[in-house]
């Protein structure tokens, strides 16, 4: 069981926008930021948000990020074929004193 | 161009000890700020990160396999290495290395760890 909470699914038609949420706790999202990571298929984790809301040089402007409190969310955009992938949400923890993921979300486009 | 490969064993036999080798290039891991870390993923599963080691020799592990775990570095030649040992067949999975800056920003294709008899 992760220590942040991601809903399993989320799925979208071409075009539309689509959240997918990450909860976790004090120790966590509510005192450090967050991160987000993209995988393809058969590939490795690819960064696609850090410190919160900073998207990395070459990630379009469809994926944004937020925080609130002890919790985070991904947005995505004008939502395309090639955003199928699993999506995992990752922050340091105080209390563990190391990172944390969540447990993915597997994004399917209809 | 930051690039990092894993190597190490492909297959273990459980109670063995594995060792991952990381290596690295297009930074150094003597520069303030910047460390390596290893994250793992059990076919199918979720992500689980399980150590960092910093430019300053500072250690970081998962509380949960904290005991079964060393990272050590070798900055002249530009590597990291893990070790973990009492290997058991949950611990199959993809090992990734992967460079720490702003969180892990770049990843190594990864190296998959069978542990069977």
């Amino acid at each position: 069981q992760s220590v942040l909470t991601q809903p399993p699914s989320a799925s979208g038609t071409p075009g539309q926008r689509v959240t997918i949420s990450c909860s976790g706790s004090s120790s966590n999202i509510g005192s450090n930021t967050i991160n987000w990571y993209q995988q393809l298929p058969g590939t490795a984790p690819k960064l696609l948000i850090y410190y919160n809301n900073q998207r990395p040089s070459g990630v379009p402007d469809r994926f944004s990020g937020s925080k609130s409190g002890t919790s985070a969310s991904l947005a995505i955009s004008g939502l395309q074929s090639e955003d199928e992938a699993d999506y995992y949400c990752a922050a340091w923890d105080d209390s563990l004193n190391g990172w944390v993921f969540g447990g993915g979300t597997k994004l399917t486009v209809l | 161009q930051i690039t990092l490969k894993e190597s190490g064993p492909t297959l273990v036999k459980p109670t063995q000890t594995l060792t991952l080798t990381c290596t690295f290039s297009g930074f150094s891991l003597s520069t303030s700020k910047v460390g390596v870390g290893w994250v793992r993923q059990p076919p199918g599963k979720a992500l689980e990160w399980l150590a960092l080691i910093y430019w300053d020799a500072d250690k970081r592990y998962s509380p949960s396999l904290k005991r079964r775990l060393t990272i050590t570095k070798d900055t002249s030649k530009n590597q990291v290495v893990l070790t973990m040992t009492n290997m058991d067949p949950v611990d199959t999975a993809t090992y990734y290395c992967a460079h720490h800056g702003r969180g892990f920003d770049y990843w190594g294709q990864g190296t998959l760890v069978t542990v069977s008899s």
